[in-house]
Parts: C-alpha cells; structure tokens; sequence
C-alpha cells in the first residue's frame, strides 16, 4: 500500500508566477484535503475534494484553485503567486467516514521571491 | 467562526511526563485529533477521541471532554524523540478538519 505522494518537494518561484503542485493520494482513499502550513504555525485548510468535486474550502482567495482525478490524486494551483504564499503545502488523503484521520504527503515547500 | 487553542511551547525533561492541553469552539463536531509533527516533516496520527473519556495507546494517552470543549495529550516516559510540535485538531464532519496552531515539545536530557 502506498501511502501519500507529493511533488516537487521544494520549489522557488517569483512573484507573481503561478504554480502547481501535485499530490497522488494512498491507495483507496477518495477523499484529497489541502493545508497550507506557515512556519511555526498549525495547518490552514484551503479546501477538499471528493470525487472530483470541491467539497469545502477555507479562507483562501480564488487564486487558489484545485482539481481532483478519476484516479483521486489532485493538483493544487496558485496565480499571482504573493510573497506571503511562501509555506509548506501539504495534501492530506483520506476515506470518507474514516476515523484515521488524514494520511498526509511529506509535502512541498514553496519559497516566493 | 473556528477556534482552537494550545499553548505555543512547553519544555519537559527526559523521563518526565507533560500534558498538552487543548480547548474548542468550533460550528461543528465529529472528533478530535492529535497529530505529532517533527521539523520538515508530515503531521503523523496519534490518536483520535470521539467520546468523552481517556483513550491510552502506550506511551501516550489522549482524553476528551465535550461538554466542555477539552482535550489533553499525555506523554509519559518522555524520550528525546518526542521532542516536536502536537497538533490538536477537530473533525467537523464530511471529512473535514481544522488544526490549532500546535505546540513545540523541547525535550531537556
């Protein structure tokens, strides 16, 4: 069993560039969450998807975009990348109602200059 | 709106045992996680409380009260592999959870 995949694991971009970031969920799970993490601080839930639909979404603006497979992995995009974007995203599998919580990737540290 | 709360640090020595306390308000829920998390790296699960109660699982014990809108994590026989951050976080339902700030464990010989 494969437990959660994301690429690439740290990434450097400009402001104002945009960028995707990718995740491959574990095995049997339907259900793709993602995080934003600061430094010293907890995971920010930007949104979820299940089944290839949106299924909840934080209090990030629209210039946070997803999409999620018929395979279940998922992208998550950002335009107009801002300094303050600079964090580790994290994307999170799980299964719908399951109560192991999320399996996370070892995720990808974005750096914006 | 959602509110989580943990404190930002503690420090314990080796051997000890440490409570990290987390308090709740949230619009709705399911459950309550604890999450550990080492520098550069992925929160792994701990323990997850759906009733009231204490759940132990070794070394570390986790206890929920709803109505008050309480948890703690308890480490005991502390080793300085624990030394990382504990995230406290809550289940909303439809599969959602939401994450308090977490607290980094310094872990003295």
């Amino acid at each position: 069993e494969t437990g959660v995949t994301q690429s690439p694991t740290h990434l450097i971009k400009t402001r104002g560039q945009q960028v995707t970031l990718r995740c491959s969920s574990q095995s049997g799970h339907n259900t793709v969450s993602w995080y934003q993490q600061a430094l010293g601080q907890g995971p920010q839930f930007i949104f979820q998807y299940y089944r290839e639909e949106e299924n909840g979404r934080g209090n990030f603006p629209p210039r946070f975009s997803g999409l999620q497979f018929p395979n279940y992995s998922s992208e998550l995009n950002v335009n107009a990348l801002e300094l303050d974007d600079s964090a580790l995203y994290l994307c999170a599998s799980s299964l719908v109602a399951g109560a192991d919580g999320y399996t996370f990737g070892s995720g990808t540290r974005l750096t914006v200059v | 709106g959602q509110n989580i709360d943990q404190p930002t640090e503690m420090t314990a020595t080796e051997g000890a045992i440490v409570q990290i306390n987390c308090t709740y308000q949230t619009s709705g829920f399911n459950g309550l996680f604890w999450y550990q998390q080492h520098a550069g790296e992925a929160p792994t699960f701990l323990s997850y409380n759906v009733l009231d109660g204490l759940e132990e699982k070794g070394r570390f014990s986790s206890f929920l009260s709803r109505s008050k809108g309480y948890s703690y994590l308890l480490l005991k026989e502390l080793q300085m592999k624990d030394s990382a951050s504990y995230l406290c976080a809550v289940s909303l339902g439809g599969d959602k959870i939401i994450f308090g700030k977490g607290t980094r464990l310094h872990i003295l010989p």
